[in-house]
């Protein structure tokens, strides 16, 4: 069973540029959350998708924006780059029903703004 | 307002003992802790999960423990190996819709097992 694939690896990018990055849930796994991991702030929750609707939503600017598609496979979209933009940005599957399911993370995006 | 919080930045462990990650949380709705361990510039990797009306999950060397009236849990890896060597997340959601994630992490343990 394949996992959570997320492309590309490593980006780098201008200070005022877009970004659009992909992800590929776990066949079957129809929810996708976005998380941005950077050495000072840690693992911090971005959006979760459900059924090509955004269902949670973490405390970041109108910049970071997603959707997510009728396969389940999920993009995020930052405008506008800023330096402090940089950081290793993580995607999460899971069923996205019932009690106790399980994310399951993504190898990540390594996204660096100059 | 850190709602996870895992104290220990860091726990050296020699090879065959038990290693013990405790951490705590602050929010009551939290009904559903996760463990990850994690390498650099790699995605967490799960490791095991608890339920809030558990308060014992094990899955071969590892053991999560939950203390809701304390807001603490903790993992146990007994045998500590080599390969277990790794930053080790606690992570806490919130099931205010069923099956939704929002998981809140804490800042990580980095566990160095010696030989």
């Amino acid at each position: 069973k394949a996992g959570v694939t997320q492309t590309p690896r490593y980006l780098i990018k201008t200070r005022g540029q877009q970004v659009t990055l992909s992800c590929s849930p776990i066949s079957g796994h129809r929810s996708v959350s976005w998380y941005q991991q950077t050495p000072g702030q840690g693992l911090q929750f971005l959006f979760e998708y459900f059924s090509e609707t955004q269902r949670n939503k973490g405390n970041f600017p109108g910049r970071f924006s997603g959707r997510q598609f009728s396969n389940s496979r999920s993009e995020m979209n930052v405008s506008t780059l800023e330096l402090g933009d940089s950081a290793l940005y993580l995607c999460a599957s899971s069923l996205g029903q019932g009690m106790n399911t399980e994310a399951f993370f993504g190898q990540g995006t390594r996204l660096t703004v100059v | 307002d850190q709602q996870v919080k895992q104290n220990s930045p860091s726990l050296s462990v020699q090879e065959g003992r038990i290693s013990i990650l405790n951490c705590d949380y602050t929010n009551s709705m939290f009904d559903y802790f996760l463990w990850y361990k994690k390498y650099p510039a790699e995605g967490p990797t799960f490791l095991i999960s608890i339920s809030s009306i558990k308060d014992k999950n094990e899955d071969g060397r590892f053991t999560v423990f939950l203390n809701k009236s304390a807001k603490h849990l903790s993992l146990h890896i007994v045998p500590s190996q080599p390969g277990d060597s790794a930053v080790y997340f606690c992570a806490a959601n919130a099931f205010l819709i069923q099956g939704a994630q929002k998981l809140v992490f804490g800042q990580g343990t980095r566990l160095t097992i010696n030989p």
